[in-house]
């Protein structure tokens, strides 16, 4: 198994929808961020979590949210999806003595 | 404000040829450096990295990496291209006061290695 899982792996949804990703990891680290990737933009932070209780924003959060449901899941949702949306998303996990991050297999979400 | 740059969108290279992949960043402070690869439909994945001590650090796959910060830089390198190295490439930074919490990366370099 994948150490860091993203669910689905692509989707389809229409404007105005609500839509959630999921991820899990089984690194058993505290440090879970979720990316997203654009062509020529490279990847930019969406939410970080540091650990359950800890919540942070990053560069791109307006028109997302985040849940930590434990230390291995942490979903993104999109609560009203807009075509700009459409990307490629990753999840990660961290480990805070190596500084190497571990990344999903992503989610490639176009909104329509 | 910090921020990494890769100035080169695509390199192109011969199979056999020594290949060097573009970086500069822009931090406060001394850095954590990295670079992730990214194969079609995959996740990224860890190549290597610079925390402290030797400016040349080795990766995986061949790949190493060359720390200069007179001209912050930290540009990939390999000595032999092989057409599997194909696939595009992150470099990414972090200050060291943030604890590597929260890697800031460059828009990314596809690298195409010819037969």
């Amino acid at each position: 198994d994948a150490d860091v899982t993203q669910t689905p792996r692509n989707r389809i949804t229409k404007t105005g929808k609500r839509i959630m990703l999921e991820c899990s990891q089984t690194k058993g680290h505290d440090r879970m961020y979720w990316y997203r990737q654009d062509p020529g933009l490279g990847l930019r932070l969406i939410y970080y979590s540091f650990d359950v209780k800890d919540i942070n924003k990053g560069e791109i959060s307006d028109g997302y949210s985040v849940s930590r449901q434990a230390q291995a899941k942490f979903s993104l949702s999109l609560e009203s999806a807009i075509p700009n949306q459409t990307a490629l998303y990753f999840c990660a996990t961290s480990d805070p003595y190596s500084y190497g991050y571990t990344f999903g297999s992503g989610t490639r979400l176009t909104v329509v | 404000a910090q921020s990494v740059a890769q100035p080169e969108d695509q390199v192109n290279v011969a199979e056999g040829n020594p290949l060097t992949v573009k970086c500069t960043y822009s931090v406060s402070g001394n850095p954590y450096l990295f670079w992730y690869v990214q194969y079609p439909n995959r996740g990224l994945q860890f190549l290597l990295k610079y925390i402290t001590g030797d400016n040349l650090v080795k990766g995986s796959y061949g790949f190493e990496a060359e720390f200069n910060k007179s001209q912050t830089s930290f540009h990939l390198k390999k000595p032999s291209a092989l057409v599997s190295d194909s696939a595009l490439y992150f470099c990414a930074v972090s200050p060291i006061d943030s604890s590597a919490s929260k890697i800031i990366f460059g828009s990314g370099t596809r690298l195409s290695i010819r037969p």
